[in-house]
């Protein structure tokens, strides 16, 4: 597609429940990051795959958190037993990634998540 | 964690005036991009400029580079109401990392 594309644009959910969201990321880009925006925190990273290496899981907030990229496309943010603090809009970014002028993340519209 | 600090965390100007933001970062970087978010969704990338550059040039956007001092300036010339938004900076330690941002500065362009 022409763009970052994220799924599904809102979910509420209960506490407790465990919630999946994706990203088509820009067909071609070889890297795909997830960042969450939430009140309290600001933008702050999550995880970031690159190609085939492991991911970067440096940013996830606890092992409720994880992230798997199928295909090397396609990536799921999945939060198992949500909670309240996990409110937040969900980014998804992709990039060219590998040389120069590839360095810019294109962004997706974002996930808003309410956790009841 | 956030990199460093923006200010003004808000700044609001009338129409066809010149609003200028400013970026502090704490870290060696590769990189630094500016980005622009409307009604809290989606980041829209306005222009990234390299360790090695001082100055870059976009349309009405200006944005300036100090590595010694650890900040970035961006200048929007002559604002129209739509450039309202927040703008953040981000930084990345090393080509193809992650980005890491600022706190933001929200833009209000009276018209």
């Amino acid at each position: 597609g022409a763009g970052v594309s994220q799924s599904p644009s809102n979910k509420v959910t209960e506490k407790g429940k465990d919630v999946e969201l994706r990203c088509d990321p820009i067909s071609g880009h070889t890297a795909l990051y997830w960042y969450r925006q939430s009140l309290g925190q600001g933008l702050e990273f999550l995880i970031y795959f690159q190609g085939n290496s492991a991911p970067d899981k440096s940013g996830l907030p606890s092992d409720r958190f994880s992230a798997e990229r199928t295909g090397g496309s396609v990536s799921t943010l999945t939060i198992q037993r949500t909670q309240q603090e996990d409110s937040a809009v969900y980014l998804c970014a992709s990039s060219l990634s590998g040389g120069a002028g590839s360095d810019t993340q294109y962004f997706g519209p974002g996930t808003r998540l309410t956790v009841l | 964690s956030q990199q460093g600090e923006e200010d003004p965390q808000a700044l609001s100007i009338q129409e066809g005036e010149n609003a200028t933001m400013n970026c502090s970062y704490k870290t060696s970087i590769n990189n630094l991009q500016w980005y622009r978010q409307n009604s809290g969704r989606g980041l829209v990338h306005l222009i990234l400029i390299r360790s090695n550059e001082r100055e870059k040039h976009s349309g009405r956007l200006r944005v300036t580079l100090d590595t010694s001092k650890k900040s970035s300036s961006l200048l929007i010339t002559a604002s129209r109401a739509a450039d309202t938004a927040s703008y953040f900076c981000a930084t990345v330690k090393s080509s193809g990392d992650k980005l890491t941002f600022g706190t933001g500065t929200r833009l209000a362009v009276r018209p």
